[in-house]
């Protein structure tokens, strides 16, 4: 079964730091491109970071470039996601996706839930 | 960045209806579309993937069109279980974005 398992969330205070993880199984997880989307209470979905299946190429939204570092162990099959300096605008259900760039995520986690409050 | 727009963002419906959704891209992101559904508390499924390509083991009663710039979602007979979110999003450019969803209510 392909699935995908989100942890690490949880209560930070502002300008704190957080580590997700996310475990894959039941694929080639090197082949894929992986995915972080993030989800603030009540609001739409927001594309977070990419990071190619080699781990060489990653991007990020404008909205945490510089803050957010999406990184892969291939030998573990986890993708990670390290945030810093986090605001309380980063409160939010974050996904983790698998997908390509022909045909978009087509397997999610079911999210792990960041809260910036002090 | 590439700016996607839905239409509409509320949408009300009923159990058999034609239902048809907009989504609008910035510029042109050719056809690499794809559309979600998302039900409260749950992770988003893909729906349809290349503008029109349906994705294994979604009902037919979807389907995709559009190329460019202007995107349809069309569900030709809406079933209970379809009473959801929707969301378009481009991955043309390695910055993807979504659009900003349209609810589909009773």
């Amino acid at each position: 079964e392909v699935r995908l398992v989100e942890s690490g969330g949880g209560l930070v205070q502002p300008g704190g730091s957080l580590r997700l993880s996310c475990a894959a199984s039941g694929f080639t997880f090197s082949s894929y491109v992986m995915i972080w989307v993030r989800q603030a209470p009540g609001k739409g979905l927001e594309w977070v970071s990419s990071l190619s299946g080699s781990g060489g190429s990653s991007f990020y939204a404008d909205s945490v470039n510089g803050r957010f570092t999406i990184s892969r162990d291939n030998s573990k099959n986890t993708v990670y996601l390290e945030m810093k300096s986090l605001r309380a605008a980063d409160t939010a259900s974050y996904y983790c996706a698998r997908g390509d760039y022909s045909s978009g995520m087509d397997v999610w986690g079911q999210g792990t839930a960041v809260t910036v409050s002090s | 960045d590439i700016q996607m727009t839905q239409s509409p963002s509320t949408l009300s419906a009923s159990v058999g209806d034609r239902v048809i959704i907009t989504c609008r891209a910035s510029q042109s992101v050719n056809t690499w579309l794809a559309w979600y559904q998302q039900k409260p508390g749950k992770a988003p499924k893909l729906l349809i993937y290349k503008a029109s390509s349906l994705e294994s083991g979604v009902p037919p009663r979807f389907s995709g069109s559009g190329s460019g710039t202007e995107f349809i979602l069309t569900i030709s007979s809406l079933q209970p279980d379809d009473f959801a979110t929707y969301y378009c999003q481009q991955y043309s450019s390695y910055l993807w974005t979504f659009g900003q969803g349209t609810n589909v209510e009773v």
